[in-house]
């Protein structure tokens, strides 16, 4: 059946460091992909998605590619700031799944100043 | 633009006791659903419908019901609260093939 990976957090970095969240994900049909941001007390809210293979999905300065020969799409951002800490959630959807939404078991990340 | 709008938002129960938690969407999606957020374990789907009048079980039915009153809501029922059931609930709505829309949570504990 259908999976996602991404690493375990916390993830720790200081202001303006480079991010990086690997997400790699298992898929019998053609995914569509998604990275969802959850802050503190709030639900889920879609960051950015890709539907198709090289697709390139891009949101306040986060960026994710969809990478069908290494079944990834890992979250990246060049300069985070202290609001960016949240929990990030990887996500595929596909019509094989019914159109149900398989998610990763989420990243904290923390930004110190 | 008030999207998905779950209540309440804290709840304290006692074991055995029964509840239901409320959903509803303003955005015209056919398709609803029902998960349980717990530490490391991501979200796990409880029930969805893709439409009025239908329910399908998801990854972790068991000691749920639920019931779509109409296209708007989707009502999640606990009939004997456990304490397993302590969790972060959130509902979501979509229309088929986009991303979902999440309401802010439902925490409920059960003593």
């Amino acid at each position: 059946g259908n999976s996602v990976t991404q690493m375990e957090g916390p993830v720790t970095l200081s202001e303006e460091a480079f991010l990086t969240i690997n997400c790699t994900y298992t898929a019998t049909g053609y995914p569509s992909l998604f990275w969802y941001v959850q802050y503190p007390g709030e639900g889920l809210q879609l960051l950015l998605k890709a539907t198709k293979a090289d697709d390139k999905g891009s949101n306040k300065g986060f960026e994710a590619t969809y990478r069908k020969e290494t079944t990834s799409f890992h979250l990246e951002k060049g300069s985070v700031q202290v609001s960016d800490s949240a929990v990030y959630f990887c996500a595929l959807s596909d019509r094989t799944g019914g159109f149900k939404t398989i998610f990763g078991a989420g990243t904290r990340l923390f930004v110190k100043a | 633009n008030a999207g998905v709008t779950q209540t309440p938002k804290f709840q304290v129960l006692k074991t055995g006791q029964s509840m239901t938690l409320q959903c509803a969407q303003d955005m015209n999606h056919n398709s609803m659903y029902w998960y349980r957020q717990d530490p490391g374990m991501g979200l796990r789907l409880i029930y969805y419908s893709a439409s009025e009048g239908t329910t399908d079980k998801g990854e972790v039915p068991n000691g749920y019901n639920v019931s779509r009153l109409n296209k708007r809501e989707f009502s999640l029922r606990l009939e004997s609260a456990a304490p397993s059931q302590t969790s972060v609930y959130f509902c979501a709505s979509r229309v088929e093939g986009q991303p979902q829309h999440f309401g802010d949570g439902t925490r409920l504990s059960i003593l």
